[in-house]
């Protein structure tokens, strides 16, 4: 079954502090792998893709990694800003479906 | 560039009552179209998509019910809404060939709906 499993559910930082958020998956074959940000109350948007040939992609402070063999992504937040408060969510496309997996996401939260 | 529209962004209505969200997109030819929502605290659930005109595929079986009677306009109905509705409704597009092969999903703002 193609499952996406985020860790942590919660994380809780200071303003200016790094953080990594963490997603595993068991969606075979991999097709691409997704971070979405969802501020509360709107729709995800799109911060990074990458399909099996990448390991990074960066957008801005934003970082996200990708082991293909051990079916794990992370997302690297530097410097971070009250902005970045919000529910990141990993998404995995692949697994003989066009319909990609949904991670329950991490809740983060920047206090100042 | 390509833009996406659901409305109402919020609603309250009382249990029995019949529900119709409506989500278009712009910019972009025979789009795959979803449905989600989303619970308090919780991830996104795949409630329908669509592939083309009249083609809804469901995902989970509900109260809830999906039509495309354009190609880039997208309805979800309740004839008789339960409490069990409340949530977060999103609704998404990704170009032909679908979010899981590479393609980007883009989402609407969302409606909250509250059943009371």
């Amino acid at each position: 079954k193609n499952q996406v499993e985020q860790s942590p559910q919660s994380l809780i930082i200071l303003e200016g502090k790094n953080c990594t958020l963490q997603c595993n998956y068991t969606v075979s074959p991999f097709s691409n792998l997704r971070w979405y940000k969802q501020d509360t109350g709107r729709g995800p948007v799109s911060l990074t893709i990458m399909t099996f040939s990448e390991n990074t992609k960066s957008n801005g402070r934003y970082t996200a990694t990708l082991d293909a063999d051990t079916k794990q992504s992370s997302l690297h937040i530097t410097a971070s800003q009250l902005s970045d408060s919000a529910s990141y969510i990993c998404v995995v496309g692949g697994g003989g479906s066009y319909i990609p997996t949904f991670g329950r996401g991490t809740s983060l939260i920047v206090h100042p | 560039s390509q833009t996406i529209h659901q409305w109402p962004a919020t609603l309250v209505q009382p249990v029995g009552s019949p529900l119709s969200l409506e989500c278009t997109v712009e910019g972009t030819s025979n789009p795959n179209l979803y449905w989600y929502r989303q619970a308090a605290g919780r991830g996104l659930q795949l409630l329908f998509y669509s592939v083309g005109i009249g083609q809804i595929s469901s995902e989970v079986p509900q109260n809830l019910s999906a039509s495309r009677p354009q190609d880039r306009q997208f309805i979800l109905s309740s004839k008789k809404l339960l409490l069990s509705d409340s949530g977060f409704y999103l609704c998404a597009w990704s170009v032909q060939g679908g979010g899981g092969s590479g393609n980007t999903i883009y989402f609407g703002e969302g409606s909250w709906l509250t059943v009371v």
